[in-house]
């Protein structure tokens, strides 16, 4: 079992839709949630950013956390063809440790 | 955001040649940094991690005398790929990590495309 399970996708959306993306995980260690969004052939850029359990909202984003159930979302309103992407969760543990990734999720929203 | 470069962006080389990648945190000091090479359409696979002023800790299967890394100050790391290969060629990304407060996050820099004929 990986550390990090994120359904790759892809999954395409209509211009408008609201869209939900998840990542589990099995480390009750980690304590730090990323999401980062990575356009082809470039860097992957970040996005949200939670600590400990929680939503967190960024004008059309919104991540959550729940750690009971080993879970968190990526929530993006009113999709736009510019968020078509990968996007990847990352998860650590802290103290400067190094990121643990889902595997990504291509994300097409569609006019 | 933070702002981490990378330089070059893109590189062409012969086999046998040894390339430097440069990453650079731009606006904020960077004890630790990550390096990370990613295939077409798989995640990011970490090779190393960079810590200033020490020996980089190379992952599992990544060959320290073969990538070669520097983290000769708070913002600038350095990966050098000795002796080139074909199998060489992939994208390579850095990462920066930055402590704020409880904040703890890693800020990527935009990538290396490395082509070795």
């Amino acid at each position: 079992q990986k550390e990090v399970e994120q359904d790759p996708g892809p999954l395409s959306v209509p211009e408008g839709a609201i869209v939900s993306l998840n990542c589990t995980y099995s480390n009750s260690a980690f304590q730090y949630f990323m999401w980062y969004r990575q356009y082809s052939r470039k860097g992957p850029e970040l996005l949200m950013y939670t600590y400990s359990s929680g939503n967190k909202e960024d004008g059309r984003f919104t991540a959550q956390v729940d750690k009971s159930s080993k879970y968190i979302s990526l929530f993006i309103r009113d999709s736009q063809p510019s968020d078509s992407a990968t996007y990847l969760c990352a998860l650590s543990t802290g103290g400067g440790n190094k990121l643990t990734f889902g595997t990504g999720t291509q994300l097409k929203v569609e006019l | 955001g933070a702002v981490v470069s990378q330089h070059p962006s893109r590189v062409i080389c012969k086999s046998g040649t040894s390339v430097k990648i440069e990453c650079r945190s731009l606006d904020f000091q960077a004890t630790t940094m990550f390096w990370y090479r990613q295939f077409p359409k798989q995640s990011l696979m970490l090779m190393a991690t960079s810590n200033e002023g020490s020996k980089a800790t190379y992952e599992q299967g990544v060959e320290k005398d073969k990538f070669l890394i520097n983290h000769a100050s708070l913002t600038l790391s350095t990966l050098t790929v000795t002796s080139a290969h074909p199998e060489d060629s992939s994208f390579y990304i850095c990462s920066a990590f930055l402590l704020a407060g409880v904040q703890e996050t890693q800020y990527f820099g935009p990538g290396t495309r490395l082509l070795v004929l």
